[in-house]
This record gives structure tokens, C-alpha cells and sequence, in this order.
């Protein structure tokens, strides 16, 4: 499974756009990238996920270089709900759907 | 989406007791699911795979006769913690694959106390 490097933390306010990038240099060719949102006492939650470009839906944007050894979360607009850890993984391709978490990203949104 | 859920919430229970923690699957079948610890600010760490019908697997370091694991039907799995102490205190959170994608969908994660 690919590791994930992410930044520990990140300070952000209401109203910005944050972008969170995550390093996976072993990117299998079968892998999926997957972000997932993580509240105190709360199991994670699917954010967004995407093989290559650019993918949107109403939450989050995921951009995927060419080269897929990289990706960032783009949350437009947070607010202050928006504090959570965020976590990238990389996994899919037929290794039966066992995740490996990294230590994520903890993003402080303050007003 | 797929919803799992996860019961109880919330458990307190004195050391030496077992004490089994269910995850569902509300609106799919799942053939495997996977259970996770969670230590206070730290990451989620796979404990164990388990799969329906057959035995689980288990990470490197998990005791499988502490953590006893059984997927008895497609949409139930259940993590028995035995003989539980003081360091078994975490937040065990499961997860299951949705169908036909390769997102794993969690359950809300029990909070377990041991006095």
C-alpha cells in the first residue's frame, strides 16, 4: 500500500479557500486516491475521491498531476465546521479495500 | 451514500469483562469489513479484516485471541474485546466497502472505557 505524506497542520480562516496536498510517490497504476474528513468521536467520513485531473463535487475539489505522485483537497469558502483532520489515502486496485492511514492533516479554521 | 452503524456508542466496563462491539451494514451487503483502533490524536490503525463466512485476518501485532472477530452474515460483523484492561480504552471504529466502488464508508465508532 502507498504511504501518504501530509503537512501535520493547517491554520485557515472563515471565508478562504484551503488547499491540502499530499505526497504518494508509490502510487500504484491501479491505485485511487481518497480523501477523508474526520470530526472528534466521529468515524471518517468520504470526502472526495479521484484516479487523475480534476475531479468536484459539492464539497471539494481533488487535483491529480499527471504523474499522480502528488494531490491536494481544495475546500473552497471553509467555515468554522470545516476544523476536522483530514486524511488522504491511497489504495484500490484489488487489495480488498484495506486502508492504511497516515497521520493527517489537522485543519483549524478560525473565525 | 452507504450508511454503516455501529452499537453501542459508548461503553464503560470494569477490567477482566468482555465486552463485543456490532457493525452494520444498514442498506448493503458487505463480504468483508474492517475494524479500526483509534487512540486519543492519533491516527486510525487497522486492527483486522474480517470476512464473512470465514476467519478473520489480522494485522501484525493484533492478538486474535483478545480481539475476537465474527462476520456471521452479510451485514453484520462483531469485535469482541476479551478480558479487557485499562489499555484496551479506545475508540474502535469499523468500515465496509460500498458496492461496485473502491470508498470505504465508516461506521460513527463505539468509545470504549475500561475501568
Amino acid at each position: 500500500l502507498a504511504k501518504t505524506t501530509q503537512p501535520i497542520s493547517m491554520d485557515s480562516y472563515e471565508g478562504q479557500e484551503v488547499n491540502i496536498t499530499c505526497s504518494h510517490n508509490n502510487i500504484a497504476t491501479n491505485d485511487y486516491i481518497t480523501w477523508y474528513q474526520q470530526f472528534p468521536s466521529q468515524g471518517p467520513r468520504f470526502i472526495i475521491q479521484g484516479y487523475k485531473t480534476k475531479v468536484t463535487n459539492e464539497v471539494a475539489s481533488l487535483f491529480i498531476p499527471a504523474d499522480r505522485k502528488s494531490s491536494t483537497l481544495s475546500l473552497p469558502r471553509v467555515s468554522l465546521s470545516d476544523t476536522a483532520v483530514y486524511y488522504c489515502l491511497v489504495a484500490g486496485g484489488g487489495n480488498t479495500g484495506k486502508l492504511i492511514f497516515g497521520q493527517g492533516t489537522t485543519l483549524q479554521v478560525k473565525p | 451514500g452507504a450508511v454503516v452503524s455501529q452499537h453501542p456508542s459508548w461503553v464503560i466496563c470494569k477490567s477482566g469483562t468482555s465486552v463485543k462491539i456490532e457493525c452494520r451494514s444498514l442498506d448493503f451487503q458487505a463480504t468483508t469489513m474492517f475494524w479500526y483502533r483509534q487512540f486519543p490524536k492519533q491516527s486510525l490503525m487497522l486492527m483486522a479484516t474480517s470476512n464473512e463466512g470465514s476467519k478473520a485476518t489480522y494485522e501484525q501485532g493484533v492478538e486474535k485471541d483478545k480481539f475476537l472477530i465474527n462476520h456471521a452474515s452479510l451485514t453484520l460483523s462483531t469485535l469482541t474485546v476479551t478480558s479487557a484492561h485499562p489499555e484496551d480504552s479506545s475508540f474502535y471504529i469499523c468500515s465496509a466497502p460500498g458496492v461496485g466502488t473502491d470508498t470505504q464508508y465508516f461506521g460513527p465508532g463505539t468509545r470504549l472505557t475500561v475501568l
